[in-house]
């Protein structure tokens, strides 16, 4: 399956800052998707972004597929943002591969 | 309310017996999936079915069940056979299989 790594592992910030989470995938794929794990466990959808640019408020996210790699970008960070970050691929296999996640802990 | 429904949200299992897990989604999605996430680690999938009466096993479907009678339903059945089912279930559906996947709340499974 296809290898997807995720840095950094753990990010502390204080609120206020921003922060680059990056995801080096190991083959071409057709989808990717960036997710938030809240403290419950749920996970809640970020953006589906196989290629190009997203935007959502304080968020953005960037795919360059040609060179495996997507960014996430948060800027402005609350406390609310904390939890942990999953980047997963798919290749068309019907399988998303999920790295280890990003755990960001945002403090007041 | 459109999502995907997992039932129950905590699940205590004896040794040696079965549990199913309960995946309901009324997003009319045909291919639906189920997860396990270990502590700290992401998700490793266990099943996947793309339509109706059809699934494939996943990376780890070894000690694990799914059926899949009607488009809305995936239950996952926990088998005794499965070694080390302390986990946390997270299932998940997307209209097709290769667009964008949606979660629902998960299931705590803990064997006692």
């Amino acid at each position: 399956g296809i290898q997807v790594e995720q840095s950094p592992p753990d990010l502390i910030l204080q609120e206020g800052a921003n922060s680059t989470l990056r995801c080096n995938f190991s083959d071409s794929v057709n989808n990717l998707q960036w997710f938030h794990q809240n403290p419950w466990g749920q996970l809640i959808n970020l953006f589906y972004i196989p290629s190009g640019t997203k935007q959502n408020g304080r968020l953005s996210a960037t795919t360059v597929a040609t060179e495996r790699y997507s960014l996430l970008y948060i800027s402005s960070s609350q406390t609310t943002d904390s939890g942990v970050y999953f980047c997963a691929v798919d290749s068309g296999a019907n399988n998303l591969f999920f790295g280890t996640g990003t755990r960001l802990t945002v403090i007041p | 309310d459109g999502g995907i429904t997992q039932s129950p949200k905590y699940l205590f299992r004896k040794e040696g017996q079965n549990v199913t897990l309960s995946c309901e989604q009324n997003l009319n999605h045909d291919a639906m999936y189920w997860y396990r996430q270990d502590p700290g680690q992401g998700l490793r999938l266990i099943y996947y079915s793309q339509i109706v009466n059809d699934f494939q096993k996943g990376d780890i479907a070894e000690g694990y069940s799914v059926s899949r009678e009607k488009k809305e339903s995936f239950p996952l059945t926990v088998t005794s056979a499965q070694k080390n089912p302390t986990a946390f279930y997270l299932c998940a559906s997307s209209r097709d299989g290769n667009t964008e996947a949606f979660f629902g709340q998960g299931t705590r499974l803990t064997v006692v």
